[in-house]
């Protein structure tokens, strides 16, 4: 049972090229999530989906877009990176049907400098 | 308006010097209250989830409790590998279906060997 992974771990990118960031999850979980992470900012919500082909924004949605063709995995999209994107984003699952749970589970992070 | 405060933001310990952590919240019904661990160039980790006042959870040397404004995490003896960031969450009735939580800025906790 690997969890939720992340690829890839760091990347830099420059001012306006685009890339995807993976996340996959192996627990059967409805819930999935993307966060931002700045120091002294806390986590930040960026997009979620609570399953299969839904998806809604969260507090910082701008800049970004997401999918989820399926239920493991939830890529978000970067469009035209600007220096502002650069941060940790954490992928992060949660509730598995049935069970009456719904703590938040993390991947490892993917570190992104745009320069 | 929902909300999260954790203080203090940072705390350093001697190794074996007990103390506590403080997560206090505001929100309109509270679903479930979250400690998550969060070592450097990590992803948090989960710790405990507590779901009404009076609610207890230990896990080695922590324990985490609850009223209906507070959390409280208390190391008991910590050690040096106790060193990390702990983050307080907490999910309201307003999270609704999408089950979003509500996140602290987090304390660091430094234990000095």
């Amino acid at each position: 049972n690997a969890g939720v992974t992340q690829t890839p771990k760091f990347r830099i990118l420059k001012i306006g090229q685009s890339m995807t960031l993976q996340c996959t999850q192996d627990m059967n979980h409805n819930y999935m999530y993307w966060y931002r992470q700045d120091p002294g900012m806390g986590l930040k919500l960026i997009y979620y989906s609570v399953g299969a082909g839904i998806t809604d924004k969260g507090e910082v949605p701008n800049g970004y877009n997401v999918s989820r063709s399926t239920t493991e995995d939830f890529p978000l999209r970067l469009e035209l990176a600007a220096p502002s994107q650069t941060s940790v984003y954490f992928c992060a699952s949660s509730y598995q049907p049935g069970q009456i749970k719904y703590e938040q589970y993390f991947g490892p992070g993917t570190r992104l400098t745009v320069t | 308006e929902d909300q999260v405060t954790q203080s203090p933001e940072a705390l350093r310990l001697q190794e074996g010097e007990s103390s506590s952590l403080n997560c206090s919240y505001t929100v309109s019904g509270l679903r479930g209250l979250f400690w998550y661990r969060q070592d450097p160039g990590k992803g948090p980790e989960f710790l405990f989830t507590l779901y009404s006042a009076g609610e207890e959870k230990e896990k080695e040397r922590l324990k985490a409790t609850l009223t209906k404004k507070e959390s409280f995490l208390h190391i008991t003896a910590p050690k040096p590998e106790d060193s990390a960031t702990y983050l307080c969450a907490v999910q309201g009735m307003n999270a609704g279906n999408n089950r979003k939580l509500i996140w602290g800025l987090g304390t660091s906790l430094a234990v000095n060997p």
